[in-house]
């Protein structure tokens, strides 16, 4: 059971926008910065978003993320089939005092 | 660029202990605002932070796994040693180490991110 919630699936079409929604608690999303992962098949994660909303550099500007209160969600404008991936967002705890991550969540590209 | 380099054993048995070693170029420890963490990921499952320490030497361990895990790191080597005791068949997982950055702001809290990863080391832990 993961401290973050995400849910274990989402899908689209190519060139739709599709959410990613995580939801954490006061301890973690409501009182620290969001990141987000992008882990392609058989691959190690990248960091795809992080400081909730700052993308590094060479991450396509299609990737958006936002947080209100306990919760987070990534945007993805303009679905490509490469963005085919699992997605994780991570926060620190204050409660368990250490780094958290979602459940993952399997984008299908249709 | 950061490149790692990850060596250990891909296979344990019940009770033995893990020592795995990343070897890092790229960066250097310590420098402020930076640090090294060990995350896994079990089969089929999600990504789990072990622990990671940062530039003050601060370390920060994964409260489920009590005083099975420890994170040594050697600046003189660039080498990060993760050790985990008493292995368990539900330990089977890849096992990455990670650079991390971490600040703390006291309007957005704090941020701890891994911007670059090592390409896993897939430890099986069976009699």
């Amino acid at each position: 059971q993961s401290v973050l919630t995400q849910p274990p699936s989402a899908s689209g079409t190519p060139g739709q926008r599709v959410t990613v929604s995580c939801s954490g608690s006061t301890f973690n999303i409501g009182s620290n910065t969001v990141n987000w992962y992008q882990q392609l098949p058989g691959t190690a994660p990248k960091l795809l978003i992080y400081s909730t909303d700052l993308r590094p550099s060479g991450v396509p500007d299609r990737f958006s993320a936002s947080k209100s209160g306990t919760s987070a969600s990534l945007a993805i404008s303009g679905l490509h089939s490469e963005d085919e991936a699992d997605y994780y967002c991570s926060a620190w705890d204050n409660s368990l005092n250490g780094q958290v991550f979602g459940g993952g969540t399997k984008l299908t590209v249709l | 660029q950061i490149t790692w380099k990850e060596s250990g054993p891909t296979l344990v048995k019940p009770t033995e202990t893990l020592t795995l070693t990343c070897t890092f170029s790229g960066f250097s420890l310590p420098t402020i605002g930076m640090g090294v963490g060990w995350i896994r990921q079990p089969p089929g499952k999600a990504l789990e932070c072990l622990g990671f320490f940062y530039w003050d030497d601060n370390k920060h361990y994964r409260t489920s796994l009590g005083s099975r895990v420890t994170i040594t790191e050697d600046s003189s080597k660039n080498q990060v040693v993760l050790t985990m005791t008493n292995m368990d068949p539900v330990d089977t997982a890849t096992y990455y180490c990670a650079h991390s950055i971490v600040y703390d702001s006291d309007w957005y809290g704090r941020t701890v991110s891994f911007d670059s990863w090592g390409q896993g080391t897939v430890v099986t832990v069976s009699s």
